[in-house]
């Protein structure tokens, strides 16, 4: 069964220092998102992008995070000034199709984050 | 804006019993998804199952099927014969026309052997 592929597994990082979180998304998708989850709350949605732009964002996607697919299968979150409550597990996902051809999302099974 | 309510933060069944998580959302959407996924320890997002909101049949996958109360905005999963595989984080979620999925906070399912 096709899956969303992300790496790494676990990330530890500096404060202040910039971090990629890399996903190679189902290939036939053309859809794809990241959420986070912080230890013990709610999955957030951050990101959706399709045709090579954002479609939606949300508030927590702010000026210090981007997303980019720098080629044909993989898609990056980066962040750029890592701060302390960046730590989460950040989930990647893509799904085929929107409105009526939408199925669901394949997630990721995640980059563990850890800002310190 | 939609919100996703889990009023069960744990629950706890015996194995080969049956459990019921609930659900409730607020949308004024007509057209929408609802699903449930899993998050095993290792806390990867599974996927278990699926509802369309215009259809009013109960979605059902194996041991897991849904009660799908629309006019209620209500979205129960139950699990017939748990089994101790079973036991994980439950999450409940919409989705709309929109690009993104709202999340409730979670049921922790113990099973118990």
């Amino acid at each position: 069964e096709p899956e969303v592929t992300q790496t790494p597994s676990h990330q530890v990082t500096q404060m202040g220092q910039e971090v990629i979180l890399r996903c190679v998304p189902i290939s036939n998708h053309l859809y794809f998102y990241w959420y986070r989850q912080i230890l013990g709350q709610k999955v957030e949605f951050l990101v959706s992008f399709y045709n090579n732009e954002i479609s939606e964002k949300s508030e927590i996607f702010d000026d210090q995070f981007s997303v980019e697919r720098p080629d044909g299968s993989n898609f990056t979150l980066k962040i750029r000034s890592t701060k302390l409550e960046d730590s989460a597990m950040y989930f990647c996902a893509s799904s085929a199709g929107q409105g009526a051809n939408f199925y669901g999302y394949t997630f990721g099974s995640g980059t563990r984050l850890t800002v310190v | 804006a939609q919100t996703v309510t889990q009023s069960q933060p744990e629950m706890s069944v015996q194995e080969a019993e049956t459990v019921t998580l609930s659900c409730t959302y607020d949308t004024s959407e007509s057209d929408y998804y609802l699903f449930w996924y899993k998050q095993p320890p290792s806390r990867q997002m599974i996927l278990v199952i699926r509802q369309e909101a215009y259809k009013q049949q109960n979605a059902t996958e194996n041991r897991f099927s849904v009660n799908f109360q629309k006019a209620a905005k209500s979205f129960s999963l139950k699990i017939s014969d748990s089994q101790l595989g079973d036991a994980a984080m439950y999450f409940c979620a919409y989705h709309n026309a929109g690009n993104m999925l709202t999340f409730g906070g979670g049921t922790r399912l113990m099973v118990k052997p």
